[in-house]
């Protein structure tokens, strides 16, 4: 159980255009989902926490109109990289949680972003 | 401030032989703790976590941890290390009242034939 899957897993788009990663929850209702980003060799860096339902809530620095973030149900959650470029390129991880008291996240496997 | 050290980027171990990661955090009260494994290209999985009860904890794949309120440590064990055990380990600290998990910044593990 606790399965959670990311597509696509690998894209590469031209600079300017954008980007849209879906998070989904498998088999369990997933309350908060958080996305990570993770530069090479280095650990997760939190952009934003979301709620179903509710506006996300971005990390100092994060550029909320540029990582459009919508949590429309309680198994999905976009991330959506508007206008890339090349410094966008990254591995981007969700990862949900079913409940607020115990904070374990449930990760996905990573979507690999190009932007040449 | 919350955080989590993990003083070790990286580690060798020959295969068999026993494995130890450190892990070190800071937190204003009694800490939930994680140990998560990232395979290469993949997301993280988790090993092991603590929220409360006997500090000796055990996990997926022969793991172990053990926290240590005195020492503020949540150190990861394995008494026989495979091959396939080779990847970045995260350890990561999580609480209530809308405290985010933290990271540590990962320690990679080498396996020696």
């Amino acid at each position: 159980g606790a399965v959670v899957s990311q597509h696509p897993s690998r894209v590469i788009c031209k600079s300017g255009t954008s980007v849209k990663i879906e998070c989904r929850s498998l088999d369990f209702q997933a309350t908060t989902m958080f996305w990570y980003r993770q530069f090479p060799k280095q650990s997760l860096m939190l952009m934003a926490t979301s709620n179903e339902g509710s506006k996300a809530t971005y990390e100092q620095g994060v550029e909320k109109d540029k990582f459009l973030i919508n949590h429309a149900s309680l198994t999905l959650s976009t991330l959506t990289v508007t206008s890339a470029h090349p410094e966008d390129s990254s591995f981007y991880i969700c990862s949900a949680s079913a409940g607020l008291v115990s904070y374990e996240q449930y990760f996905g496997p990573g979507t690999r972003l190009t932007v040449t | 401030a919350q955080s989590v050290t993990q003083p070790d980027i990286h580690i060798t171990v020959s295969e068999g032989a026993s494995l130890e990661l450190r892990c070190n955090y800071s937190y204003g009260a009694t800490p939930y703790l994680f140990w998560y494994v990232q395979s290469p290209g993949q997301g993280l999985q988790l090993l092991l976590k603590y929220f409360s009860g006997d500090t000796l904890v055990q996990g997926i794949k022969g793991f172990e941890a053990e926290f240590k309120r005195s020492q503020s440590s949540f150190n990861l064990r394995k008494p026989s290390v495979h091959w396939s055990d080779a990847a970045e380990y995260f350890c990561a600290v999580g609480g209530t009242g809308g405290f985010k998990t933290i990271f540590g910044a990962g320690t990679r593990l080498f396996v020696k034939a």
